[in-house]
């Protein structure tokens, strides 16, 4: 059975940071792409980063250049490292595997919220 | 880059069918065939109905399908049951490895 565990959520002041992170068990983590995709409150599904297999990250516009995607295949592993936070990264932040951009298992979510 | 166009709600009695579109440009759904759909029930995880336009995962029921022409895309549903009620995403690939969402569908079986 696959699953995917977030962790690393909270609650956070405008420019603090975060890091959340994701653990994955029942497939062959070191091919499998990834991604991180949000839901902001009451809104729809947001993508907001993919990592490849060897380690490349790819990242939505609203987030490039404060957010960093890595990942760990030793520990079965991502992180998305979110820094410089706004009020309206505030969502609920889900990890999932990524196949041929499809998006097949995913993870419970975990909340950020960002408020001062 | 804007979000895929879909309708805000659709709706339909139990045994009928549905289906919902979704719109993109030819830099997403029309350039490529790696179209998805997703199913959200409230407070729950998203769950992967179809991927690469028309293949459903295993356990998905075939009472759901997907297709495209050209930059739209379509979620059918037939057979509607009360279950079905949810909200409907969609995905596609776009530039760079990127993804892109539609704005989502809210489905309600009356």
């Amino acid at each position: 059975e696959v699953q995917l565990v977030e962790s690393g959520g909270g609650s956070v002041q405008p420019g603090e940071s975060l890091r959340l992170s994701c653990v994955v068990s029942g497939l062959r983590f070191g091919i499998q792409w990834m991604s991180w995709v949000r839901q902001a409150p009451g809104k729809g599904l947001e993508w907001v980063a993919n990592i490849g297999a060897d380690g490349s990250g790819y990242y939505a516009d609203s987030v490039k250049g404060r957010f960093t995607f890595t990942r760990d295949n030793v520990k079965n592993s991502v992180f998305l490292q979110m820094n410089s936070l706004r009020v309206e990264d505030t969502a609920i932040y889900f990890c999932a595997t990524l196949h041929y951009f499809g998006l097949n298992y995913w993870g419970q979510g975990i909340p950020v919220t960002v408020s001062s | 880059q804007s979000a895929l166009t879909q309708p805000p709600s659709a709706s339909g009695s139990p045994g009928q069918s549905v289906v919902i579109s979704c719109t993109g440009t030819s830099s997403d759904i029309g350039g490529y065939n790696y179209v998805s759909w997703y199913q959200q029930h409230p407070g729950k995880a998203p769950k992967l109905l179809i991927s690469e336009v028309n293949k459903r995962p295993s356990g998905v029921p075939d009472r759901f399908s997907g297709s495209k022409s050209g930059n739209t895309a379509s979620l059918t549903v037939t057979g509607l049951q009360t279950d079905d009620e949810a909200d409907y995403y969609c995905t596609s690939y776009t530039h760079f490895n990127n993804l892109i969402f539609g704005g989502g569908t809210k489905l309600t079986v009356l």
